[in-house]
């Protein structure tokens, strides 16, 4: 069972609608989550931070359930640009020794 | 404040040959990790440096090793180059070994024919 784990999608989705992915995790030891944008050929980018009180950036909101091991990321008036690959990430110290784990991403395409 | 750099951006490499990749960390950063992704996956973890020691490895062989340098600069050397290496090769930097927050540089595209 991989430790991080996400639909890959495609989600197609139009312009202005609002989406929603899911991610899973397998180790309970796990401390930080986070949320990175991958556009095609280029290095992740952090997106946010994810804590249990659930956190909002903008149009952006991710949730946290420690108890479900279960993380999501909420995108509200989706816009073109926001087509890209999004990484599901869990560190399991409170250091960076053991490095991220990501989940392969989920790959969202807004269409006009 | 300048961000994660990487040199090379693309490399072709022979199978049993040898490639050293370089990395330059986020200005105020002392913590270097590095990552492989191969295509259509997410990024897999290879090591951490901090204070120019290895703070911690993934699951990969000892033929991937590293160096940091007093200016928190970072080499990935991989030896015995194997088809399946060829993927992008990630660095990732942050201020202390204890922050998760890490950011990334745009990669070293490695191709092994």
């Amino acid at each position: 069972r991989k430790e991080v784990e996400q639909d890959p999608g495609p989600f197609n989705v139009p312009e202005g609608a609002t989406v929603a992915f899911n991610c899973t995790y397998s180790n309970s030891a796990s401390q930080s989550f986070f949320w990175y944008r991958q556009d095609c050929r280029k290095e992740p980018k952090l997106l946010m931070s994810v804590y249990s009180s659930g956190n909002e950036d903008g149009r952006f909101t991710a949730q946290l359930n420690r108890a479900s091991q279960y993380i999501s990321l909420l995108i509200r008036d989706s816009k073109l640009s926001d087509s890209a690959t999004y990484l599901c990430v869990a560190a399991r110290s409170g250091g960076g020794a053991d490095g991220l784990t990501f989940g392969k991403g989920t790959h969202l395409i807004i269409q006009p | 404040e300048t961000g994660v750099t990487q040199s090379p951006t693309h490399l072709i490499k022979t199978r049993g040959q040898q490639v050293t990749l370089r990395c330059s960390s986020q200005s105020g950063h002392n913590t270097v990790s590095w990552y492989q992704q191969a295509l259509g996956q997410g990024p897999q973890f290879i090591f951490q440096y901090y204070r120019e020691e290895e703070n911690g490895r993934g699951n990969f062989p000892p033929r991937f090793s590293g160096l940091q340098f007093p200016n928190y600069s970072s080499e990935l050397n991989v030896n015995a180059l194997e088809l399946d290496d060829s993927a992008l090769y990630l660095c990732a930097s942050s201020p202390e070994t204890w922050d998760d927050e890490q950011y990334f540089g745009p990669g070293t595209r490695l191709t092994v024919t």
